[in-house]
């Protein structure tokens, strides 16, 4: 069975301030990570995968395979970035093909006050 | 606009009623999700196509419910005899068969009354 965890339900922090968007996962195979985010009246978007190594947006995330952690972080917050984020776990088989089907955490509301 | 459709947007219907959602997907993916979101939830995964074959159903499908991709472009889902408990977000999402990301569309939401 395949598990996310998002602690929080709600972050608020101030505009310049660090955040950290905790996520943990359960898989007992070779998972792929996700961060998805949801601005106020648009559709569910991707932010970035663990195999990218990418920053976006200024967020970046690095999985940790010993604490099964994906946890989202950004130095400097900004108010745009106000939004709901999810993060979303897909399996993968021996030859790195995803299963398909994500396994989402329940979300966690951000908001930053200017 | 080239990402993915769904239709419609809104659906009000009264218990034990059908109704259908169509999803488009991006015209190059041969893959097609759906989910369902409930309020404070995150989704949660219904069934998936690889072109038109249906390769997996979660438990959360019950016999009410019923998927299909005739043609591996657009799909719809049809639930029968509708519950209170049907009222969700039900979303749609595609990706290339050997990509990961998946992109979702705007959503269909339902109110069983």
């Amino acid at each position: 069975a395949q598990r996310v965890t998002q602690p929080e339900k709600l972050l608020s922090v101030f505009k310049g301030a660090p955040v950290e968007l905790k996520c943990n996962y359960s898989y007992s195979g070779s998972p792929e990570l996700f961060w998805y985010v949801q601005y106020s009246r648009q559709r569910l978007q991707l932010l970035l995968r663990h195999i990218s190594r990418e920053s976006i947006k200024g967020f970046t995330a690095d999985l940790n395979k010993g604490e099964t952690s994906f946890h989202l972080k950004k130095p400097f917050a900004q108010e745009e970035d106000s939004a709901m984020y999810y993060c979303a776990l897909s399996g993968q088989d021996a030859g790195g093909t995803s299963y398909g089907k994500l396994t989402f955490g329940q979300g966690t509301i951000l908001t930053v006050h200017p | 606009d080239t990402g993915v459709s769904q239709d419609p947007r809104h659906k009000i219907t009264k218990r034990g009623q059908n109704v259908t959602f169509r999803c488009d997907p991006i015209s190059e993916h041969n893959r097609l999700y759906w989910y369902r979101q409930t309020l404070g939830q995150g989704p949660e995964f219904l069934t998936y196509f690889q072109n038109e074959a249906q390769l997996e159903k979660s438990r959360l499908l019950s016999d009410r419910f019923s998927a299909e991709r005739p043609k591996g472009s657009f799909s719809t889902l049809e639930i029968q005899r509708t519950e209170q408990g049907d009222s969700a977000m039900y979303l749609c999402a595609s990706s290339p068969t050997r990509g990961r990301a998946q992109y979702f569309g705007p959503g269909t939401r339902l109110l069983v009354l």
